[in-house]
């Protein structure tokens, strides 16, 4: 089945950083999602960005399709982007999300 | 727009018991509504896709007797974990994608519920 990888793992940031987030997957997807989960568990849907370049306020993401990776960028983070970013990807002919492991965010005061 | 809720948020069982989640599109109409499972510091794993008017497709590995998926119409889908065990505690994900727009296969997801059964 399709692999969806994300990096890093997990990231520690000084308030005021910029970050970069990417998602690598192994096949053709027609839906490519990136989503905040919050602490108490609410997905939060950041990007719907199957391809192309997208922005909204400090965040903005883009998708190459052609060679199977999205980036996800946080500028002048703040500590209310802590938590956990999830990409999430759909095959072709398919409904259903496959999604990343996840990168844990952490900003720091 | 594209809000969806579930109820409980929060439930706590006896083993043996059975328990419903709802799940309800409140601002559009969902054919298709999807069940997700997740563990403590982990992914979400996908355990079925709920279909209006039929049956549903469950993953690999989801027994469809225990997971029981009901989707009765555009805008409700329930989830009922059937002779609940303590393995069987975790946080289920429901998520619906909106017919009919351009983004037709977004997806939308509710907050939640967290399941524990002693």
């Amino acid at each position: 089945g399709i692999q969806v990888e994300q990096s890093p793992p997990d990231l520690i940031l000084q308030e005021g950083a910029n970050s970069t987030l990417r998602c690598n997957f192994s096949d053709s997807v027609n839906n490519l999602q990136w989503f905040h989960q919050n602490p108490w568990g609410q997905l939060i849907n950041l990007f719907y960005i199957p391809s192309g370049t997208k922005q909204n306020g400090r965040l903005s993401a883009t998708t190459v399709a052609t060679e199977r990776y999205s980036l996800l960028y946080i500028s002048s983070s703040q500590t209310t982007d802590s938590g956990v970013y999830f990409c999430a990807v759909g095959l072709v002919g398919g409904g259903k999300l496959i999604f990343g492991q996840g990168t844990e965010l952490s900003v720091k005061p | 727009g594209a809000v969806v809720s579930q109820h409980p948020s929060r439930v706590i069982c006896k083993s043996g018991t059975s328990v419903k989640i709802e799940c309800r599109s409140l601002d559009f109409q969902a054919t298709t509504m999807f069940w997700y499972r997740q563990f403590p510091k982990k992914s979400l794993m996908l355990m079925a896709t709920s279909n209006e008017g039929s049956k549903a497709t469950y993953e690999q590995g989801v027994e469809k007797d225990k997971f029981l998926i009901n989707h009765a119409s555009l805008t409700l889908s329930t989830l009922t974990v059937t002779s609940a065990h303590p393995e069987d505690s975790s946080f289920y994900i429901c998520s619906a994608s909106p017919s009919g727009r351009a983004s037709y296969n977004e997806q939308f997801f509710g907050p939640g519920t967290r399941l524990t059964v002693l």
